[in-house]
């Protein structure tokens, strides 16, 4: 079956460069959410969308930004990046629609080094 | 203090052990709870979905909830190596947002 699917899986960027993040959800998952989750810690929300709509905000620097596009993939935008943005960004879908549940499936994150 | 709450371990068992992951937490909106396993450096993997309070069987895993303690627990029976893995329990109020614990990083000796 289908997973999330994230791209790249690594990068490596300099401070003050801006990178981009890709995520391409399950087929037919509506929702994606964005979570960061450094060394040794648990995944923290940043941004989620529904139906291409953000849906909620959590801790996500103003440096970043990120939209879902028609195709309901979503990309994450960072700028200004800083070495304290280095850590693993994980991607996950979800269906609104289908089965009125919220099993949130990931993909396998993109690790993000700054220096 | 944290939302969800979960021991960071680590957790060593022989292989074969029953082994027994919890979480507390303190929001009595969270309606949603999950189990996922991560690998290092990998993607979390769900392995086990509850809606509100009970218990839920899938192979060697068990999945309880109770509600009116916000209490979680995952239960591994006849443990493997290759259960060897970080346990981060996950819950939610709905369609939003999923709160982790820390994370139990299990080790399973052959």
């Amino acid at each position: 079956a289908a997973g999330v699917i994230q791209s790249p899986r690594h990068l490596i960027k300099e401070k003050r460069e801006t990178a981009t993040l890709k995520c391409y959800p399950i087929p037919r998952h509506d929702t994606v959410y964005w979570y960061q989750q450094g060394p040794g810690q648990d995944p923290q929300f940043l941004i989620s969308f529904y139906e291409k709509m953000q849906s909620d905000k959590g801790s996500i620097p103003d440096r970043f930004s990120a939209q879902q596009f028609s195709d309901y993939h979503s990309e994450l935008n960072m700028s200004s990046l800083e070495l304290g943005d280095s850590a693993l960004y994980f991607c996950a879908s979800s269906s609104a629609r289908q089965n009125s549940n919220t099993e949130a499936f990931f993909g396998q994150g993109t690790r993000l080094t700054v220096v | 203090q944290k939302e969800v709450e979960q021991d960071p371990g680590p957790l060593s068992v022989p292989e074969g052990a029953i082994v027994s992951l919890n979480c507390t937490y303190s929001n009595s909106a969270f309606q949603y709870f999950m189990w996922y396993r991560q690998y290092s450096r990998k993607g979390p993997e769900l392995l086990m979905y509850t809606y509100s309070s009970g218990n839920k069987e899938d192979g060697r895993f068990t999945a309880q909830v109770d509600k009116s303690s916000k209490y979680i627990s995952l239960f591994i029976r006849d443990s493997q190596p290759s259960d060897s893995a970080t346990y981060l329990c996950a819950m939610s109020e709905g369609f939003q947002k999923l709160v982790f614990g820390t994370g139990t990083r299990l080790l399973v000796s052959p």
